[in-house]
């Protein structure tokens, strides 16, 4: 498998915030992250694609000045909420795929749950 | 936008019994499956994945089933076991204009095993 750790686990915000999600991938380095967003009771939405060196790519609908995505090395991508409002809550998962199992396996971290009062 | 339909959104079973969950798909990159196990606040968990060179996978007491022709899949849990109660997520492999993939993933299953 892979390990991939997140940061904060939770975090509450006041509206109008900006928060900052960091992913690690612990056991081997990915140039490639995902970040997807789930609502209760939801499904996993991808929300963008994490490109180490180079700019996110970002889901339909999603606003790519809004969820900012850094991905500075192989072993770390971050997101941050900016200007967090209330319909910004969620639970945040991050995903990388190991390239040495084939490089279909894709292996989520534990989420990171934001409130936004 | 690709779709998987998964079914049943929820699903109860009595220990000891058959959990079935299927999904559909209509298009994917290349034929491999995955199924993730999610338990609430947690992140998916990869539970079993099959490949295009089997029509059937089986993991302890957890399968796979493939029909190709169909565009389906199914899982498969024996002796479902109160610890199995969680959401589980389908998946296919989508291309992407780039030519890279991404996971389109199904609407999910509530499974409850009871006591």
């Amino acid at each position: 498998g892979a390990v991939v750790s997140q940061h904060p686990s939770w975090v509450i915000c006041k509206s109008g915030t900006s928060v900052k999600i960091e992913c690690r991938s612990l056991d081997f380095q990915a140039t490639t992250m995902f970040w997807y967003r789930q609502f209760p009771k939801q499904s996993l939405m991808l929300m963008a694609t994490s490109n180490e060196g180079s700019k996110a790519t970002y889901e339909q609908g999603v606003e790519k000045d809004k969820f900012l995505i850094n991905h500075a090395s192989l072993t770390l991508s971050t997101l941050t909420v900016t200007s967090a409002h209330p319909e910004d809550s969620s639970f945040y998962i991050c995903s990388v795929r190991n390239p040495g199992l084939g490089g279909n396996e894709q292996f989520f971290g534990p989420g990171t749950r934001l409130t936004v009062l | 936008q690709q779709q998987v339909k998964q079914s049943p959104q929820s699903l109860i079973v009595q220990k000891g019994g058959i959990s079935i969950i299927n999904c559909a798909y209509e298009n994917t990159a290349f034929d491999y499956f995955p199924w993730y196990q999610q338990f609430p606040g947690k992140g998916p968990a990869l539970l079993i994945a099959i490949r295009p060179d089997v029509s059937e996978k089986k993991e302890g007491r957890f399968t796979i089933s493939f029909n190709k022709s169909a565009k389906q899949f199914s899982l498969h849990i024996m002796d479902s076991q109160p610890g199995d109660s969680a959401t589980y997520f389908c998946a296919a492999p989508c291309l992407f204009t780039s030519g890279t993939y991404k996971y389109i993933f199904g609407t999910g299953t509530r499974l409850k095993v009871l006591a």
